[in-house]
């Protein structure tokens, strides 16, 4: 049973570029949500996506923005990164959008922005 | 409003008991613990529910009082492996809040 997958593992990007992360859900979950974990904190809520369509969203700037596929895969995308976003950032899938369902974290995509 | 965790970290040696406390200034419905070691993801412990459901594993315990909006998370007979940063999680319709972590290093 394959967990939550997350690709790439590693990226370096510099000031003002884009990039796209993504994430494959662990089989059976059709629920995405991803975050942002500086070093030394907890992680952030960035958004959640599910039926392909944004569902709730954290406190970040329109700069990030996501998407979720029919086989329930999602990618995050952000846009003119600064060098603040600089984090790891984790995908986590679960069953649906009851408050009761376990996430399952992927390994997460360090992103370094120079 | 990010939960307020307490202790920031702790010391222990293997076999000590130790309790990891998470306050929220809002009414919680559900509180989730999660553990996470060093350069890796978090890993589901425990959920629990308003009105005294729980999910998790059976070796970890932890209470949910919902009048004080607090939830404790008990570490008993520690292990080297329980070493890590734990979180607690206050979630609303999958939206998981976490806060800022308790990091906890069992020493032979």
């Amino acid at each position: 049973d394959a967990g939550v997958t997350q690709s790439p593992t590693h990226l370096i990007k510099t000031r003002g570029q884009q990039v796209t992360l993504r994430c494959s859900p662990k089989s059976g979950h059709d629920t995405v949500s991803w975050y942002q974990q500086a070093l030394g904190q907890g992680p952030q809520f960035i958004f959640q996506y599910y039926e392909e369509e944004e569902r709730q969203r954290g406190n970040f700037p329109d700069r990030f923005s996501g998407h979720q596929f029919p086989n329930y895969s999602s990618e995050l995308n952000v846009n003119a990164l600064l060098l603040g976003d600089s984090a790891l950032y984790l995908c986590a899938s679960s069953l649906g959008l009851a408050d009761y369902n376990e996430q399952f974290f992927g390994p997460g995509t360090r992103l370094t922005v120079l | 409003q990010q939960p307020v965790q307490s202790p920031q970290a702790v010391i222990l040696r293997e076999g000590e008991d130790a309790v990891i406390n998470c306050s929220s200034s809002k009414a919680l419905y559900s509180v989730h613990w999660y553990r996470q070691k060093h350069g890796e993801a978090p890993v589901f412990l425990m959920i629990l529910l308003k009105g005294g459901e729980q999910k998790g594993h059976e070796k970890i315990s932890a209470s949910f009082n919902e009048k004080k909006q607090q939830s404790s998370l008990y570490l008993t007979a520690s292990q080297l492996s329980y070493s890590g940063t734990y979180f607690c999680g206050t979630e609303k319709g999958g939206k998981l809040i976490f806060g800022q972590g308790t990091e906890l290093s069992v020493k032979p």
